[in-house]
Parts: structure tokens; C-alpha cells; sequence
């Protein structure tokens, strides 16, 4: 069965310093997504992406965060000057077409910010 | 701004009872609902999902029901089985872009 899939699965980071999380949606999927789960909190909506661009943002994508789908398979995350708050997991998330809702998520990468 | 709302942070069950649940949001614009299920160190799993223009959806085990002047949804799992134990987040949408979680709610099936 197809599946979402994210490297790394943890990342370990120094403040200040940028860091590219990597997810390979299902193949026949056209909508794209992240969301962020900080320890003990819900998961919150980044960002949502479709025909090579952005389709909606949350308040926490800033200037810090981007998204690219560089070769028609991968879907990254940048982000660019990593904070001690930016620790949490991502997850990418994929739908397979318009009026189909259900999304298949990744298994999630840790990003820890020292 | 909880737009969607699950107040029960944790639920236990004996195996074989009915789990309900529970889901409350604030947004009338939201008309998509879906409930995931979630263990430690995945991804959540999507289980099922209910359109605004229904009352109730079936799959299985589980039923999700949709009463809209209330704007409150519910997760049966009939029989709850070990298995189930995992935390549950319920999410809405309005335009299949922006997906808004709950908090979750923690369901334990005891044996």
C-alpha cells in the first residue's frame, strides 16, 4: 500500500541554523501539506500546497519557513533560521484530488532546536 | 482560538463497550469532518470523515454523527477492541486547505 514518507526521522539542530525536512508524497496525490505538533500540544496547520503553489498558510509560516516540490516527487519544508520554539514533529500530508478529503500522513520528522 | 474542541482530554473503555468520542467546533463555515487516530511516534491515521450534508457515516466498527445546529460531532467505536487504544484527534475543514485539529482525547480499551 502506498504511504507518505519524511526523512530524516530526527534532526537535531543548532539555533540559527537552517534545516530542509524531506517528505515523498503518494504518487497520483495532488495536494500536499505540513503541519507541526509541538510535545503535548495538536497538530497545527503550516501550510497547503497544490499545482506547484502555495494554496493556503497558517500564522505560524512566516518569512522563516518555505516549501518546494523541486522534482515532481519530493515536498520540502525550509526552515531558515531555526528557533528554540521551531522544536516540534512535522508531519507531510498528501490528498489524493479535489473533493476528497481524506489526507495519509507521514510517520513524522523530530526537529530539535539546541 | 479553539475552533475545534475535543473537552475530553482522556477516555477509558472495557474491550467489547461502546467509545464515544466527542467533538465540538465553533466555525460555522467548517463543512468537512474527519476523525484520525493517532499511536506514539506516527503519523496520524485517518478512520473516517463526514460531509455537512449528512448526519451519519459507517465504516465498519466505527460511526461517525454530525448534528450541525449543535455543531457537535461524535466517534462511536462499536466494540471497542485493545487495539483501539491511541489518541484521537478530530479536524474540519471549509475548502480542503486549511484543516483545523483538536486537541485530541486519549481512548484506553482495557482488557
Amino acid at each position: 500500500e502506498p504511504e507518505v514518507t519524511q526523512t530524516p526521522s530526527h534532526q537535531v539542530t543548532q539555533m540559527g541554523q537552517e534545516v530542509i525536512l524531506r517528505c515523498v508524497p503518494i504518487s497520483n496525490h495532488l495536494y500536499f501539506y505540513w503541519y507541526r505538533q509541538i510535545l503535548g500540544q495538536k497538530v497545527e496547520f503550516l501550510v497547503s500546497f497544490y499545482n506547484n503553489e502555495i494554496s493556503e498558510k497558517s500564522e505560524i509560516f512566516d518569512d522563516q519557513f518555505s516549501v518546494e516540490r523541486p522534482d515532481g516527487s519530493n515536498f520540502t519544508l525550509k526552515i531558515r533560521s531555526t528557533k528554540l520554539e521551531d522544536s516540534a514533529m512535522y508531519f507531510c500530508a498528501s490528498r489524493r484530488e479535489t473533493g476528497v478529503y481524506e489526507q495519509y500522513f507521514g510517520p513524522g520528522t523530530r526537529l530539535t532546536v539546541t | 482560538d479553539q475552533q475545534v474542541k475535543q473537552n475530553s482530554p482522556s477516555l477509558s473503555v472495557q474491550e467489547g463497550r461502546i467509545s464515544i468520542l466527542n467533538c465540538d467546533y465553533t466555525n460555522s463555515m467548517f463543512d468537512y469532518f474527519l476523525w484520525y487516530k493517532k499511536y506514539p511516534a506516527e503519523g496520524p491515521t485517518f478512520l473516517i470523515s463526514i460531509s455537512s450534508i449528512k448526519d451519519k457515516n459507517e465504516d465498519g466498527r466505527f460511526t461517525v454523527f454530525l448534528n450541525k445546529s449543535a455543531k457537535h460531532l461524535s466517534l462511536h467505536i462499536v466494540p471497542s477492541q485493545p487495539g483501539d487504544s491511541a489518541v484521537y484527534f478530530c479536524a474540519a475543514t471549509s475548502n480542503g486547505q486549511n484543516f483545523v485539529f483538536g486537541p485530541g482525547t486519549r481512548l484506553s480499551v482495557l482488557p
